[in-house]
């Protein structure tokens, strides 16, 4: 079975500093990967993925992550991040066989304070 | 080209009464999924549809849960005699295509509330 740990609930960063937020995934078949953001009562927004090729994926508003195959990780970065990125992200997998369907983790709640 | 469309937003309902949620996918769009999303929780996926056929009902709770995707109108999620622990946001979302390497796109969700 898969499963997707994000190892942090919430993550309170000042504005302008840089923050990474933790994703590890559990698969003995190929995925693909995700993180989505949910802004409070707001559906899910994709900011990325990682489908083949470079293991680094850029995404929407000055997002990044890196995909580490040994590590089993797939965390996301922002050099710089802004009150408006306060937001719920999800990082998920999808997997092979599987039709298309995702599997979450639990979230994490970044918040930015001025 | 609108986006994937659920309604109604919030719903309130009585224990032991019947909900009925409501996904309009994407247009062009023919697979769809729902997930519900427990308060302090991720998403967890409750079934997989399209047009017509039940692909996938894997998370779906084994009593009480139905979902349908007929072949004119939305996709209908529905919730028979609720009770407390039903209180969650559903979410739907839409692909062009059910593989894993297509972009699903989610709606604002419906948030159930039962009292």
């Amino acid at each position: 079975a898969q499963s997707v740990t994000q190892l942090d609930s919430q993550v309170p960063v000042f504005e302008e500093a840089p923050v990474e937020l933790r994703c590890n995934y559990s698969s003995s078949v190929s995925v693909y990967l995700f993180w989505y953001v949910q802004y409070p009562n707001q559906g899910l927004q994709l900011l990325l993925k990682y489908l083949s090729g470079s293991t680094l994926v850029k995404g929407i508003n000055g997002f990044e992550a890196e995909f580490n195959k040994s590590q089993t990780s797939f965390h996301l970065r922002k050099p710089s991040v802004h009150i408006s990125d306060t937001a719920e992200y999800f990082c998920a997998v999808s997997v092979s066989n599987q039709g298309g369907k995702l599997i979450f983790g639990q979230g994490t709640e970044l918040s930015v304070k001025p | 080209n609108a986006g994937v469309m659920q309604n109604p937003r919030h719903l309130v309902r009585r224990r032991g009464q019947e909900a009925r949620l409501r996904c309009s996918p994407m247009k062009g769009h023919s697979h769809v999924y729902w997930y519900r999303q427990l308060p302090e929780e991720g998403l967890k996926f409750m079934v997989y549809l399209q047009k017509e056929n039940i692909i996938d009902e894997s998370g779906m709770p084994k009593e009480r849960f139905s979902a349908e995707f007929p072949k004119e109108g939305p996709s209908i999620l529905r919730i028979q005699q609720v009770v407390r622990g039903d209180s969650a946001a559903y979410f739907c979302a839409s692909s062009p295509q059910g593989s894993m390497n297509t972009e699903a796109f989610f709606g604002q969700g419906t948030r159930l509330t039962v009292v």
